[in-house]
């Protein structure tokens, strides 16, 4: 099993939709989440990172975790085609300490409909 | 303002043969990793450099050396290229947390070298 789950998709929303991209993961330990979003032929970027439980709003995107169900959520409001893209899921126990490794989601490909 | 910067972009060889891929940042970041991607497999990582002179395996090291030559740049050698290598390479580099001592921030990724063994 592997430590992080991420449905592959892909997911075709059309433009202005809310869209609901989630990871679960099975190691209690990771403490801090993040989202990466992936363009075709390009690096991750960072897109968001949070710590613990609870929410974090910037702009349209927000991100939530659930420590007692192991699970994260991103949500991106009023989505652009802009926004198509692969969004990948990201944790780690900490950030204290540099044997501490960041885990990846294998990817959510994001298609947003004009 | 480059970021992470890798070279080349594509390469192919044939088995057997070696390279070296380039990876330098200009964030003046003390860690520097590298990772492969593969479909369905998510990013797993290589090696590591928690800081200049310091290296460490990450979980797919086989086949696989690593050079931190200074804190700009970190190297990838594949000495003897097989076809289960072939894949995306992506280097990243980040910084530490202040006053948390081989700490690390959230990671900042170059735009990958796409590698093709035949």
């Amino acid at each position: 099993q592997k430590e992080v789950e991420q449905d592959p998709g892909p997911l075709s929303v059309p433009e202005g939709a809310i869209v609901s991209l989630n990871c679960t993961y099975s190691n209690s330990a990771f403490q801090y989440f993040m989202w990466y979003r992936q363009y075709s032929r390009k690096g991750p970027e960072l897109l968001m990172y949070t710590y613990s439980s609870g929410n974090k709003e910037d702009g349209r995107f927000t991100a939530q975790v659930d420590k007692s169900s192991k699970y994260i959520s991103l949500f991106i409001r009023d989505s652009q085609p802009s926004d198509s893209a692969t969004y990948l899921c990201a944790m780690s126990a900490a950030w204290y300490s540099s044997a501490s490794k960041i885990i990846f989601g294998s990817g959510t490909r994001l298609s947003i409909r004009p | 303002n480059a970021g992470v910067t890798q070279t080349p972009k594509f390469q192919v060889l044939k088995t057997g043969q070696s390279m070296t891929l380039q990876c330098a940042q200009d964030m003046n970041h003390n860690s520097m990793y590298w990772y492969r991607q593969d479909p369905g497999m998510g990013l797993r990582l290589i090696y590591y450099s928690a800081s200049e002179g310091t290296t460490d395996k990450g979980e797919v090291p086989n086949g696989y050396n690593v050079s931190r030559l200074n804190k700009r740049e970190f190297s990838l050698r594949l000495e003897s290229a097989a076809p289960s290598q072939t894949s995306v390479y992506f280097c990243a580099s980040s910084s530490q947390v202040s006053g948390f001592p081989g700490s690390n921030q959230p990671q900042h990724f170059g735009d990958g070298t796409r590698l093709s063994i035949l």
